[in-house]
């Protein structure tokens, strides 16, 4: 099984902020990742796909860069709508999906 | 704008049996491209996929859950569903359906087979507590 190790597990930052939150994979998975936001007591929503690539519509703000086992998503201006919980997901041994057990952003 | 909407019990005694359907709107469970998809989150924690359906009924299970999980499609309501059988308190948790996209293709510009993979859009969730 492939663990997905998401760090930090919370995270207070400032509007304006510039926020990182890393996975890191059990192994090599190449760019097979995706990021999701879920906004409390909503569904999660797809923002990074192919470890690196920004969804339709997802303001530019967000970024997603890695290859490997080592990945990372970026928040370059944070804002106050960026309140959520962030995931990780990774699909290298499909048909599994693997969540990592996400990140939780507050405004400080 | 393709819709998903969960529906159920949401109380469900323990040993018994958890059944749950995805209704989609918006667009046909009969489209080849996609996959369907059952993902929970127990309360306060994170995301664990459950299982996932094509069309044709081809199915894949969470290994850590198999012996429990039947996930079944209907197309010509255009609806899926779940049956999670033996429940426990350990599954009391949020219950979404999603459409799932997972595939592979061939890569020109690297000359590799790659896959893509994403679960897309998401229902709104429905809350299952197993309690006596």
């Amino acid at each position: 099984d492939i663990q997905m190790t998401q760090s930090p597990s919370s995270l207070s930052a400032s509007v304006g902020d510039r926020v990182t939150i890393t996975c890191q994979a059990s192994q090599d998975i190449s760019n097979y990742l995706n990021w999701y936001q879920q906004k409390p007591g909503k569904a999660p929503k797809l923002l990074i796909y192919d470890a690196s690539n920004l969804e339709t519509g997802v303001p530019s703000r967000f970024s997603g860069s890695g290859s490997g086992t080592d990945f990372t998503f970026t928040i370059s201006s944070l804002q106050p709508e960026d309140i959520a919980t962030y995931y990780c997901q990774q699909y290298d041994n499909l048909p599994e999906a693997t969540f990592g057990q996400g990140t939780r952003l507050e405004i400080k | 704008q393709l819709q998903l909407q969960e529906s159920g019990p949401g109380l469900v005694k323990p040993s018994e049996t958890l059944s749950l359907t995805c209704t989609v709107s918006g667009g046909s469970i009969s489209s080849s491209s996609y996959y369907w998809g059952w993902i929970r989150q127990p309360p306060g924690k994170g995301l664990e996929w459950i299982g996932s359906i094509y069309y044709s009924g081809s199915t894949y299970y969470n290994p850590s859950l198999k012996s429990r999980v039947t996930i079944s499609v209907d197309t010509s309501k255009n609806q899926f569903s779940l049956k999670l059988s033996s429940v426990t308190a350990a599954d009391t948790a949020v219950y979404y359906c999603a459409r799932r996209l997972m595939t592979r293709y061939y890569d020109f510009w690297s000359g590799y087979y790659s896959r893509r993979d994403w679960f897309d859009p998401w229902g709104q969730g429905t809350l299952v507590t197993v309690s006596s």
